[in-house]
């Protein structure tokens, strides 16, 4: 079955640099890629997805990067504020079973 | 719309007790699926449901069970609890299709079986 990997577990950076956080996948099948922030107590809420016909997607300061080759995607952060920190999780799944498998989550935290 | 509701909120078992944990959307999703999370392991699917009478086995099936008799509802069963199965556990449901994109979860059950 598919299994997806998340680096890294902890990412600490200074209000207004990057972050970026990165996943790979085993199962070539996959064909939806979303991230979820998850604040302290709360839900995940989806921020960004993406397919798998599409390399790059953005939204705002949110981007997210595709390589079906590689099997890796990655969530890039710009300009980060406080209100960025939070759990980040990676998952993927495939249309033919429209079950999403999450990588075990990056733990971001925004200096001010 | 409610979107995706779970009840209880908390919950404590001892060891051997069972229950059931509710979820039920009514966003019209035919997609529903229960996750654990532990700290520092993700969430972790357990069971899902592609629609009525159909349901089929995540990566952590054991200790649960599951039925889908309605497109609004999904419980998930505990027939044996054990100290094992503390955890948050969320659903989530989505369309299918190629309406399929974004799985809302519900607020999540806090689960301690002592």
């Amino acid at each position: 079955g598919e299994n997806v990997e998340q680096h890294p577990s902890t990412l600490s950076v200074q209000e207004g640099d990057s972050a970026v956080i990165k996943c790979t996948y085993s199962d070539s099948a996959s064909n939806y890629f979303p991230w979820y922030k998850q604040e302290l107590g709360k839900r995940p809420q989806l921020i960004i997805d993406i397919r798998s016909n599409v390399g790059e997607k953005k939204d705002q300061r949110i981007a997210v990067t595709l390589n079906k080759t590689a099997k890796h995607f990655s969530l890039h952060i710009t300009e980060t504020q406080p209100e960025d920190s939070a759990v980040y999780f990676c998952a993927a799944s495939m249309d033919s079973s429209y079950k999403l498998i999450f990588g075990s989550g990056t733990r971001l935290l925004v200096r001010p | 719309n409610a979107g995706v509701t779970q009840t209880p909120k908390f919950q404590v078992l001892k060891t051997g007790q069972s229950m059931t944990l509710q979820c039920a959307q009514d966003m019209n999703h035919e997609y529903m699926s229960w996750y654990r999370q532990d700290p520092g392991m993700g969430l972790r699917l357990i069971h899902y449901s592609v629609g009525a009478g159909i349901t089929d086995q995540g990566e952590v099936p054991n200790g649960y069970n599951v039925s889908r008799s309605t497109t609004e509802d999904f419980p998930l069963r505990l027939l044996s609890a054990a100290p094992s199965q503390t955890s948050v556990y969320f659903c989530a449901s989505s369309h299918t299709g190629e309406s399929y994109n974004e799985q809302f979860f519900g607020p999540g059950t806090r689960l301690t079986v002592l």
